[in-house]
């Protein structure tokens, strides 16, 4: 059964560092690209980034360029996302979820519950 | 940038309706997926590549359209499916863009 586990949320004062983690189980983590979606509180769903599954390219959105970055350890089943300098508008539940190819089509099926992160003083 | 607009925003019916939710895109594309989201739970994939149901999501959710204009349709509202739905799109892979989503409420 795949399972996404979030872990690392919580309150950080703006401009603060905080470093979440997506542990995996059940497939073949090594094989799969990963994201990462955050949903700031009654709002919708915001892509944050992606890493390929060996590792090798990263992408980023716009409003976390420069402050945000991801990373892998495929010996570990883990995936990381290093926050820094952050804002009060990156308060958002985040979630970490695969990417999984039918064919020539991707598609992200399996998603984590969530962790939060509250960047308030 | 390519992106993506809801219609209704939200919307009330009752169970056993028949409803359906639109996504416009601003520049054609191929492929959408649509998922469904309830309340302080992980978005769920309910149809990928416009029109094929995702393993396990019951044959009532059905998706169409091409282009730039697609649709979701539930044939017979569930009590289970008052939830909120976005559509999602492969802007430039693996760059995603989501719609700002529909939220279903009972009447």
């Amino acid at each position: 059964q795949v399972r996404l586990v979030e872990s690392g949320g919580g309150v950080v004062q703006p401009g603060g560092s905080l470093r979440l983690s997506c542990a995996a189980s059940g497939f073949t983590f090594s094989s799969h690209g990963i994201y990462w979606v955050r949903q700031a509180p009654g709002k919708g769903l915001e892509w944050v980034t992606f890493i390929w599954s060996d590792g090798s390219n990263k992408y980023y959105g716009d409003s976390v360029k420069g402050r945000f970055t991801i990373s892998r350890d495929n010996s570990k089943n883990t995936v990381y996302l290093q926050m820094n300098s952050l804002r009060a508008e990156d308060t958002a539940v985040y979630y970490c979820a695969r990417v999984v190819w039918i064919g020539a089509v991707p598609i992200v099926p399996d998603w984590g519950q969530g962790t939060l992160v509250t960047v308030s003083s | 940038a390519i992106q993506l607009t809801q219609s209704p925003s939200s919307l009330s019916a009752s169970v056993r309706d028949r409803v359906t939710i639109t996504c416009r895109a601003s520049q054609g594309f191929s492929g959408l997926a649509w998922y469904q989201q309830k309340p302080g739970k992980a978005p769920k994939l309910l149809i990928y590549d416009a029109s094929t149901l995702q393993s396990g999501v019951p044959s009532r959710f059905s998706g169409s359209g091409s282009g730039t204009d697609f649709t979701l349709t539930i044939s017979s509202l569930q009590p289970e499916d008052f939830a909120t739905y976005y559509c999602q799109q492969f802007t430039s892979y693996p760059q995603i863009t989501f719609g700002q989503g529909t939220r279903l409420e009972i009447k």
